[in-house]
């Protein structure tokens, strides 16, 4: 069965400090793996989108990485700001015809 | 304001009502998706559009949810006889699909926040 398992559920982190978030896929065929981020009562915005045969992609402080043989994923957020709160989607379109995969989310709060 | 636009927002109604939300994507845009999301989960996929042409939709899709796009442009998906079942976060994404690219990259929509009291 095609899933998207993300960890932490939640996360509280102290501003400017960095944090990493994980996603763990069982999708096969494997066509492209995204991150959103989602605003509390907003639609999800793109952050990165990775290829199997992309490693890692930056977004100014958002770098994500991809390793496609263990089927893992994670996202980096550098010197967290108070703005970064929200929860963090990963996402995996499976094949050329598949629709997207969500996982449920990693809710990210920053406290000052 | 150039993205995808849903209305309304918030929609509040009695179970047994009928809803009916509208979804305008990004011009130009050839493909439109529906998704609910409920609290504390990701979206999960309704149906989405090619142009006019509905070409898939999931079995979450029951009898009483319609969906339509009638001219290529703007959707709308219908809840007839509304349950508390469908309260939840309604999300329209529009992509440009082409056969050159694998992203295919998905926009989404504010959504639109349903309560079926």
């Amino acid at each position: 069965k095609n899933q998207v398992e993300q960890s932490p559920q939640s996360l509280i982190i102290l501003e400017r400090k960095n944090c990493t978030l994980q996603c763990n896929y069982t999708v096969s065929p494997f066509s492209n793996l995204r991150w959103y981020k989602q605003d509390t009562g907003r639609g999800p915005v793109s952050l990165t989108i990775m290829t199997f045969s992309e490693n890692t992609k930056s977004n100014g402080r958002y770098t994500a990485t991809l390793d496609a043989d263990t089927k893992q994923s994670s996202l980096h957020i550098t010197a967290s700001q108070l703005s970064d709160s929200a929860s963090y989607i990963c996402v995996v379109k499976p094949g050329s015809q598949g629709n997207l995969i969500f996982g449920k989310g990693t809710k990210l709060s920053v406290k000052p | 304001d150039t993205g995808v636009s849903q209305d309304p927002r918030h929609k509040i109604t009695k179970r047994g009502q009928n809803v009916t939300f509208r979804c305008d994507p990004i011009s130009e845009h050839n493909r439109l998706y529906w998704y609910r999301q409920t609290l504390g989960q990701g979206p999960e996929f309704l149906t989405y559009f090619q142009n006019e042409a509905q070409l898939e939709k999931s079995r979450l899709l029951s009898d009483r949810f319609s969906a339509e796009r009638p001219k290529g442009s703007f959707s709308t998906l219908e809840i007839q006889r509304t349950e508390q079942g469908d309260s939840a976060m309604y999300l329209c994404a529009s992509s440009l699909a082409r056969y050159d690219s694998s992203y295919n990259e998905q926009f989404f929509g504010p959504g639109t926040r349903l309560t079926v009291l």
